[in-house]
């Protein structure tokens, strides 16, 4: 079965760093790129990067570019996002979601999702 | 590029409710337009992708459809179930490598 367990969430106080996992299984993971989404409490979806399944390239919005950086592994089956300089409306929940279809030289729908992690920036 | 939903809507079980998605600062029908449905706390899935396919084990209930004329997408689920309730998002991509979700509209049943 399909499987994607993110890992690495908590409190974190203002300006500092945190690194988000994303553990795949039940598929081939260098077949697939990689996102990462997420939702403020209360709010809606917030689109944030993405990583081609050969990690030749990646994409970021504006509200994260510069500060946030997703990575690969494909010889343990991680994905990553390193998030830096986080300010206190970076608090959310963090999905890693994989692309739909395999092997895709640009973004797809969203076929599988994680269960999230939270995030909170806090003094 | 941004996606406009409605905040909520509300319909009776058994009946068909038709949730908007309109795009503004550019083309609707630039690129494809998906649908995910949320049930807080859970993650969200996909009922729609690439307009109007749906992922295996959706069931045809839910339909979506373009209207050029408008520049929206529409998403509608007939035979309304209790279950249906849930946030939906529709989300599209821009011309610059980004992916856009509209801000999710909360359905009761």
């Amino acid at each position: 079965q399909v499987h994607l367990v993110e890992s690495g969430g908590g409190v974190v106080q203002p300006g500092k760093s945190l690194r988000l996992s994303c553990a795949a299984s039940g598929f081939t993971f260098n077949y697939y790129g990689l996102h990462w989404i997420r939702q403020a409490p209360g709010k809606g979806l917030e689109w944030l990067a993405y990583i081609l399944y050969d990690g030749s390239d990646h994409y970021y919005s504006d509200s994260v570019k510069g500060r946030f950086t997703i990575s690969r592994d494909d010889s343990t089956n991680t994905a990553s996002l390193e998030m830096n300089s986080l300010r206190l409306d970076d608090t959310a929940v963090y999905y890693c979601v994989r692309d739909g279809r395999p092997l895709l030289r640009s973004f797809d729908w969203l076929g599988v999702w994680g269960q999230g992690t939270l995030v909170t920036v806090s003094s | 590029f941004i996606l406009t939903q409605p905040h909520s809507v509300s319909e009776s079980p058994g009946q068909t409710v038709t949730i908007s998605c309109t795009a503004s600062g550019g083309n609707i029908g630039g690129n494809y337009v998906q649908w995910y449905q949320q049930r807080p706390p859970s993650a969200p899935t996909t009922v729609i992708y690439e307009d109007n396919q749906r992922p295996s084990g959706v069931p045809d209930r839910f339909s979506a459809s373009i209207d050029y004329s408008s520049n929206s997408a529409s998403l509608t689920i007939s035979g309304l179930k209790t279950e249906d309730e849930a946030d939906y998002y529709c989300q599209s991509y821009t011309g610059v490598n980004q992916a856009v979700f509209g801000g999710g509209t909360k359905l009761t049943v």
